[in-house]
């Protein structure tokens, strides 16, 4: 199974409201990612987990909080979100490694929208 | 600073022709190279991958080649067909993190 899964697929919210997104992998890997894309743009790292450790945070906003309750799943919770976070969110999974298992496989990502 | 520069930004080509999408990158101790095809409104897809202890990798009709001493690496496609249309993005493994990154992308449109 080399597949990553998010739900949901759509997000409509509020700016005052709290929403999670979820995400979940069966292969077996240690390190698993949310990334951030606007229309047109590459996908943009926001967090990293390494053994469900947070490893990474690249400076995202607190309204943005990750947790990784065991290997195969990561959630990312939202609250009081802006307009512009409008956005797709992937998820990716990768083995931990500087050898092989680099590769990171993305899930199919949430459409957010904040109103 | 971490920095993955991609060209063209947006290719148009004949089906049947080759496509060549050229990346370069800043961190000498890179040593991965990924490239992703994202199709309109689907997850990105790893389609090829390099490491720096080679210098070519093939698989079917899509070439990578890397040149580590120029630091930079291109995306070959041969004879094209209409599902390649979609837009192509590099990466970088970042050796000082456990983290790749990604060039702006190339929207690559094969006509018929």
């Amino acid at each position: 199974d080399t597949e990553v899964t998010q739900t949901p697929k759509h997000l409509v919210m509020g700016m005052t409201n709290k929403k999670s997104l979820k995400c979940e992998q069966h292969m077996g890997h240690r390190a698993m990612y949310w990334y951030k894309q606007k229309a047109k743009k590459p996908p943009e790292l926001m967090f990293v987990y390494s053994y469900e450790k947070l490893s990474i945070n690249e400076s995202v906003p607190s309204r943005f909080s990750p947790e990784c309750p065991n290997s195969s799943l990561l959630n990312l919770h939202l609250h009081a979100l802006q307009p512009e976070d409008s956005a797709l969110y992937l998820c990716a999974s990768s083995q931990e490694g500087t050898g092989t298992g680099n590769e990171q496989y993305f899930g199919p990502g949430t459409r957010l929208t904040v109103t | 600073g971490e920095n993955v520069e991609q060209h063209p930004s947006t290719l148009s080509v004949q089906e049947g022709d080759s496509a060549v999408i050229k990346c370069t990158y800043s961190d000498s101790a890179s040593n991965y190279f990924p490239w992703y095809k994202q199709e309109l409104g689907k997850r990105p897809q790893l389609i090829i991958d390099i490491r720096s202890n080679v210098g070519e990798k093939k698989d079917q009709r899509i070439a990578v080649t890397l040149n580590k001493t120029a630091k930079h690496f291109s995306l070959h496609i041969t004879e094209t067909q209409p599902e390649d249309s979609a837009v192509y993005f590099c990466a970088a493994r970042w050796s000082s993190a456990s983290k790749i990154i990604f060039g702006s992308g190339t929207r690559l449109s094969i006509r018929p």
